[in-house]
């Protein structure tokens, strides 16, 4: 079965510093991975998508996450942290040919700091 | 890009009524749907998969009978919780996927008192 384990659940940046969030998969598939963020109360934007066609996925506000297969990890990177980047972080993943029932790991708070 | 939408965005209710929460694609139609719970501080549990025109299909441990899914046209898709609890107090949001995206509602904030 797909799971998906991202390792701490809060990360402390300071501004301008590089963003790191860890993701691992599990799956005997090739996997369909996902990043999103979170605002408080509101729902999910997708950041970026990996769907096997390229393993460097470039995303929006500057996200880039690599799909390693050897590593069974799909971290989330940003050179520059801003400000605004601050909210949570949820990898996702689905197996398969249903990209849509997506397994999302634990979440990860980010903070940036001034 | 596409957008699903949700209503209400929040509601209270007493223990024991029951709660409609509606989930629309706004400009495409999707066949299917999909639906999340999240409890505070947690991350997101897909509840079940709603498909327009049959039954939903719910994940292990959801109560079929509690919350209750229709999808009846291809731009709505409704989850009823009956008889709810202070326990199902959550954030609920829906999903929908077209060929190749999956967009997500602004979610639901339900509070039972």
């Amino acid at each position: 079965a797909q799971s998906v384990t991202q390792l701490g659940s809060h990360v402390s940046v300071s501004e301008g510093a590089l963003v790191l969030l860890r993701c691992n998969y599990s799956s005997s598939v090739p996997p369909y991975l996902f990043w999103y963020v979170q605002y408080p109360n509101q729902g999910l934007q997708l950041l970026l998508k990996y769907t096997s066609a390229a393993t460097l996925v470039k995303g929006i506000n500057g996200f880039e996450a690599e799909f390693k297969k050897s590593e069974t990890s799909f971290h989330l990177t940003k050179p520059s942290a801003h400000m605004s980047d601050a909210a949570e972080y949820f990898c996702a993943g689905a197996g398969g040919t249903s990209y849509g029932k997506l397994t999302f790991g634990q979440g990860t708070i980010l903070t940036v700091h001034p | 890009g596409a957008v699903v939408s949700q209503h209400p965005s929040w509601v209270i209710c007493k223990s024991g009524t029951s709660v409609k929460i509606e989930c629309r694609s706004l400009d495409f139609q999707a066949t299917t749907m999909f639906w999340y719970r999240q409890f505070p501080k947690q991350s997101l549990m897909l509840m079940a998969t709603s498909n327009e025109g049959s039954k939903a299909t719910y994940e292990q441990g959801v109560e079929k009978d509690k919350f209750l899914i229709n999808h009846a046209s291809l731009t709505l898709s409704t989850l009823t919780v009956t008889s709810a609890h202070p326990e199902d107090s959550s954030f609920y949001i829906c999903s929908a996927i077209t060929a190749y995206e999956q967009y997500f509602g602004p979610g639901t904030r339900l509070t039972v008192t």
